[in-house]
């Protein structure tokens, strides 16, 4: 009865390939985020979106994309994944009301 | 800038109360609470609107200081289901929905 659904749940990928993780939906929610989670640093904020086709920028956005050309799907792509950006990835998603956001069970991505 | 948080980690024995402050720099318009469990999601506690309020959620509640910035959550006579790790997050004046999370503070309740 998930609402919001992440895959691949792993992935293992090599320095210099793109990676796309995919972040899914049935709640019909606007807004949908993604976030990287590091030991240390909590929660950080990549990028977000407020609708179809609009997006913007978090506080560690570079090295990342988004796009979002339907309600129920949200995608985040490493363009050349790094070793840095080896963390645990978390989708969300809030109707701006007072149920706070819900989360994804999160991608952990190890880049070698 | 990311809200600060205290203590970061907490040890309790299972009836004991604790209290977990979020501390921000910036004029807020709400904030958020959140447990994490280990290799779990964050899961949604409470969300306090400016207006001061406290709400409550089992035995656990939340006061919300506009004036100063800052938000304590307080967890009394704490169960062992109660242990994870706690955010904040953060929703600044005239930010949208855009929630800042603090680093965490990592609760442990032993029997």
């Amino acid at each position: 009865d998930a609402g919001i659904t992440q895959s691949p749940r792993h992935k293992v990928t090599e320095t210099g390939t793109p990676v796309t993780l995919r972040c899914h939906q049935t709640e019909n929610h606007r807004y949908m985020y993604w976030y990287r989670q590091d030991p240390g640093h909590g929660l950080r904020l990549i990028h977000y979106s407020y609708g179809v086709k609009d997006t913007d920028k978090g506080e560690v956005s570079d090295g990342y994309s988004v796009s979002r050309s339907k309600t129920e799907d949200f995608l985040l792509t490493l363009e050349s994944a790094t070793s840095s950006q080896t963390s645990v990835y978390f989708c969300a998603i809030s109707d701006l009301g007072t149920n706070g956001y819900t989360f994804g069970s999160g991608t952990r991505l190890t880049v070698v | 800038q990311q809200p600060v948080q205290s203590p970061q980690a907490v040890i309790l024995r299972e009836g004991e109360d604790a209290v977990i402050n979020c501390s921000s720099s910036k004029a807020l318009y709400s904030v958020h609470w959140y447990r994490q469990k280990h290799g779990e999601a964050p899961v949604f506690l409470m969300i306090l609107l400016k207006g001061g309020e406290q709400k409550g959620h089992e035995k656990i509640s939340a006061s919300f200081n506009e004036k100063k910035q800052q938000s304590s959550l307080y967890l009394t006579a704490s169960q062992l289901s109660y242990s994870g790790t706690y955010f904040c997050g953060t929703v600044p004046n005239n930010a949208g929905n855009m929630l800042t999370f603090g680093g965490g503070t990592r609760l442990m309740v032993k029997p």
